[in-house]
């Protein structure tokens, strides 16, 4: 069954250090997504990405977050000046089509920012 | 906005003893709607989804969700759960909507007594 996979599975960085995460979603799906969940907390939204474009964020996807398809596989989120808060598990997603059918999530990226 | 409420945020059952997870949801179209699970470090898994059609939906490893759209409600039932069932469990709503975004509930921790 095709997987979307994500690297690395932890990462540990300083605060203020930039870091990211990469991704490669499922070869024939258009639409990709950014949510993290904090370490006992629900999981949430953070930005969607369709044709080179961000198509929805959330408030937390702020300037210091930002998305990239640098080529025709990975899909990548940068966060440029890492914060103690945002410490989570960063999970990618990716969809064959609009609307909600066909997610996939990747296992997910464990961030430690100390 | 959409929302998702899952009431009970830890249940304790019995191994063999029946389950239900409760999830109430708020969206202002026809809701997609989702149950993951995540086991403790874990991704999130897909159990089962609802679009259309049938209002009882199967999943994988014997879970089953209802669709009550008068109710807003799609409860997650097990008939006999096993001690590896012990997990967290999310809720999540979507739909035919720009950003394809999901919004998941608070989880509800299922623990497992021997």
């Amino acid at each position: 069954e095709p997987e979307v996979t994500q690297t690395p599975s932890h990462q540990v960085t300083q605060m203020g250090q930039e870091v990211i995460l990469r991704c490669v979603p499922i070869s024939n799906h258009l639409y990709f997504y950014w949510y993290r969940q904090i370490l006992g907390q629900k999981v949430e939204f953070l930005v969607s990405f369709y044709n080179n474009e961000i198509s929805e964020k959330s408030e937390i996807f702020d300037d210091q977050f930002s998305v990239e398809r640098p080529d025709g596989s990975n899909f990548t989120l940068k966060i440029r000046s890492t914060k103690l808060e945002d410490s989570a598990m960063y999970f990618c997603a990716s969809s064959e089509e609009t609307g909600s059918y066909g997610y996939t999530f990747g296992s997910g990226t464990r961030l430690t920012v100390v | 906005a959409q929302s998702v409420t899952q009431p009970d945020i830890h249940i304790t059952v019995s191994e063999g003893a029946s389950l239900e997870l409760r999830c109430n949801y708020s969206y202002g179209a026809t809701p997609y709607l989702f149950w993951y699970v995540q086991s403790p470090g874990q991704g999130l898994q897909l159990l089962l989804k609802y679009f259309s059609g049938d209002t009882l939906v199967q999943g994988i490893k014997g879970f089953e969700a209802e669709f009550k759209r008068s109710q807003s409600s799609f409860n997650l039932r097990k008939p006999s759960v096993h001690w590896s069932d012990a997990a967290e469990y999310f809720c999540a709503v979507g739909g035919y909507n720009a950003g394809n975004m999901l919004t998941f509930g608070g989880g509800t921790r299922l623990m497992v007594k021997p």
